[in-house]
């Protein structure tokens, strides 16, 4: 079955950085491109952009140009969101999210279990 | 990007109830609409996707219409389980964007 697993909590300072782990199973990795998108306490659900694990190519929201990198190691099946310069309104929880349908970009079905990110000095 | 109006924020329904929760977008966007199921603490779970299309295992009282600019999810009869936020979703352009979410609650 497809699993997302996303590493844990991070607490960190304004201006620092910060990644977040994704490691899927159940599926051919390289396959579906994967998502990110995050949710602020008690805010709604909004999306950063995605990575396409075969090719390594990305495509991010224009809010977070410049501050995410997304990237992959094939190797282990695992994809990863970097956010830098971290200010406090980046706090929230951040979820890798596959796509549904092979070698294209639709919407995602499988979720992480999310990742809490806390900036806060 | 495309803007999104989800109506309404808030639904205070009552379990048997008929429920619709309606997304209107600023552009068309033929029928690249997916509606995702939240709950406290969880991730979202895709219920519908091309606007009409029940994603597998989602029971059938949830069903989806619209194209183009106006799309519905219905609920035909509520249960305990379904009381939770609901999200619509546009993927027909960059950058995807989310719905501002419509909570249903126990009235």
């Amino acid at each position: 079955q497809v699993q997302l697993v996303q590493s844990g909590a991070e607490v960190k300072k304004p201006g620092a950085s910060v990644k977040v782990s994704c490691k899927a199973s159940g599926y051919t990795f390289t396959g579906y491109y994967m998502h990110w998108v995050r949710q602020a306490p008690g805010q709604g659900l909004e999306w950063m952009g995605w990575i396409n694990p075969n090719s390594g190519g990305t495509n991010y929201a224009q809010k977070f140009q410049g501050r995410v990198t997304m990237t992959r190691d094939t190797s282990i099946s695992t994809a990863y969101m970097e956010l830098s310069r971290l200010r406090s309104d980046d706090t929230a929880v951040y979820y890798c999210a596959r796509d549904r349908l092979r070698d294209t970009v639709t919407t995602p079905d499988y979720w992480g279990q999310g990742t809490l990110v806390t900036v806060s000095s | 990007a495309i803007w999104m109006t989800q109506s309404p924020s808030l639904l205070s329904a009552s379990t048997g109830d008929r429920v619709t929760i309606s997304c209107r977008m600023s552009q068309g966007i033929s029928s690249y609409l997916a509606w995702y199921q939240q709950k406290p603490g969880k991730a979202p779970e895709l219920l519908i996707y091309a606007a009409s299309t029940l994603q597998s295992g989602v029971p059938s009282r949830f069903s989806g219409s619209g194209s183009g600019t106006d799309f519905t999810l219905t609920i035909s009869c509520l249960q305990s389980e379904d009381f939770a936020t609901y999200y619509c979703q546009q993927y027909y352009s960059f950058p995807q964007t989310f719905g501002q979410g419509t909570k249903v609650e126990i009235k």
